[in-house]
């Protein structure tokens, strides 16, 4: 079955780029029949869907982090990938990355396990 | 703020039934847009447990139901079992956001 990693580094300095990639295993990304998504929970809150990519490039982002979000996607390794920019203590949080549907109320499935970015100087 | 409200915690004993309520607006559960429904135990990945408001993936046993109205969808949990202990969390899509949004999450611990 698909599985999705998430790899980066966990610690961030404030003003930095946030880098995050999200390997697929287990199923090719190129299949066309979803979104590649990521989502992230601070600590002690709930959970924000950031944005989501297609296979031909077209991305969505949520409108508070559209101005510093950039998700693309390299079908040559089945990877998806996830840049944060300017980044802030408020931008830490867990980070998911997920399969998505391409319904008009797509669901995320599956997930994957969470990697911490912490953003301090 | 989520866009979606949850109850921030829910309690039952094993073997009770307990709900968790999702309240939305026009913009989202009340426009007609699919709710789904997550399991969070903190550490792991989240499992989606509802979809499309009251369908089971396959593997998720039939004490896990969905149900939508107006503005509003809930999760029914029947038989509660310890290892139902977990946060649990709605998602939609809302119009005005142009994207999917989460409920705030909801705390199920099992007494």
């Amino acid at each position: 079955q698909v599985q999705l990693q998430e790899s980066g580094p966990g610690l961030v300095k404030p003003s930095q780029t946030l880098s995050l990639t999200c390997t697929v295993s287990g199923g090719s990304i190129r299949s066309g029949a979803y979104y590649w998504s990521w989502v992230r929970q601070p600590a002690g809150k709930g959970l924000e869907w950031i944005g989501r990519i297609y296979i031909n490039g077209a991305t969505n982002y949520i409108p508070s982090l559209k101005s510093r979000v950039t998700i693309s996607i390299d079908t040559s390794t089945n990877r998806f990938s996830l840049r944060l920019s300017s980044v802030t203590a408020a931008d830490t949080a867990v980070y998911y990355c997920a399969r998505t549907g391409t319904a008009v109320t797509p669901h995320f499935d599956p997930w994957g396990q969470g990697t911490l970015v912490t953003v301090s100087s | 703020q989520s866009v979606l409200t949850q109850p921030p915690s829910v309690s039952g004993a094993p073997g009770q039934r307990v709900t968790i309520s999702c309240s939305g607006s026009s913009s989202n559960i009340g426009a007609g847009y699919d709710v789904h429904w997550y399991q969070h135990l903190p550490g792991t990945a989240p499992k989606l447990l509802i979809y499309g408001d009251t369908s089971r993936p396959s593997g998720v046993p039939d004490r896990f139901s969905g149900s939508k109205s107006a503005t509003s969808a809930s999760l029914a949990i029947t038989g509660l079992q310890a290892e139902d202990e977990a946060d649990y969390y709605c998602q939609s899509y809302d119009s005005s956001l142009s994207g999917s949004v989460f409920g705030g999450g909801t705390k199920l611990t099992v007494l």
